[in-house]
């Protein structure tokens, strides 16, 4: 069955701090991969997605994720991190149910940003 | 500006009692789906619907129920059979049929039941 895993449930890192996030998913096929980030009772919104092409992508806020397909593998990547970016971070897979893609997320990651 | 309106924001209700979350969105996007969120779960699907009068069920539809009659709007019962309903529930959507996946998400709802 596919499945998205996030390993690290909680981190902390202090402000200015590089960041790094991991996601591991299990898919036969190249997905279409994606991370969301949520803010405290809000909704999820897009930071980033690969669909094909060059591996390494740019999203918003600074953040950039990289594909490595024989690691089965999209980690998300900050080169500092700023006290705004406090917030649970979500990595999902597109896969094809019937006749389109759903989302399949990951448990998700909360970050903590120390002063 | 175009996005998914979840009303109500917080919505408190007394054990064995229904409710209806609302969703409305003016993306014109087809599909739409119903997440439920508790904290350290992620997002489990409840309902999606990838065209109006059609819907399907999810992983955890058991105690919910959905209508899709308008492309627009795409309300969510929980059910007095829903056993733990306390949680956050959150309204998406996405293009349809040649989609990538990508998920456009309201605000969403936060329900208590007492």
């Amino acid at each position: 069955a596919q499945s998205v895993t996030q390993p690290d449930i909680h981190i902390t890192v202090s402000e200015g701090a590089s960041l790094e996030l991991r996601c591991n998913y299990s898919y036969g096929a190249t997905p279409y991969l994606f991370w969301y980030v949520q803010s405290p009772g809000q909704g999820l919104q897009l930071l980033l997605k690969y669909f094909s092409g060059d591996t390494l992508v740019q999203g918003i806020k600074g953040f950039e994720a990289e594909f490595k397909r024989s690691q089965s593998s999209f980690n998300l990547r900050k080169p500092s991190v700023h006290w705004s970016d406090a917030a649970e971070y979500f990595c999902a897979v597109a896969i094809f149910s019937g006749s389109a893609r759903q989302l399949t997320f990951g448990s998700g990651t909360q970050l903590t940003v120390l002063p | 500006d175009g996005g998914i309106t979840q009303s109500p924001k917080y919505l408190f209700r007394k054990e064995g009692q229904n409710v209806t979350l609302s969703c409305e969105q003016n993306l014109n996007h087809d599909a739409m789906y119903w997440y439920r969120q508790d904290p350290g779960q992620g997002l489990r699907l409840i309902y999606y619907s990838q065209i109006v009068n059609d819907f399907q069920k999810g992983d955890i539809a058991e105690g919910y129920s959905v209508s899709r009659e308008k492309k627009e709007s795409f309300p969510l019962t929980v059910t007095s059979a829903q056993k733990n309903p306390t949680a956050f529930y959150l309204c998406a959507s996405s293009i349809g049929q040649t989609n990538t996946g990508e998920l456009f998400f309201g605000e969403g709802s936060r329900l208590t039941v007492l």
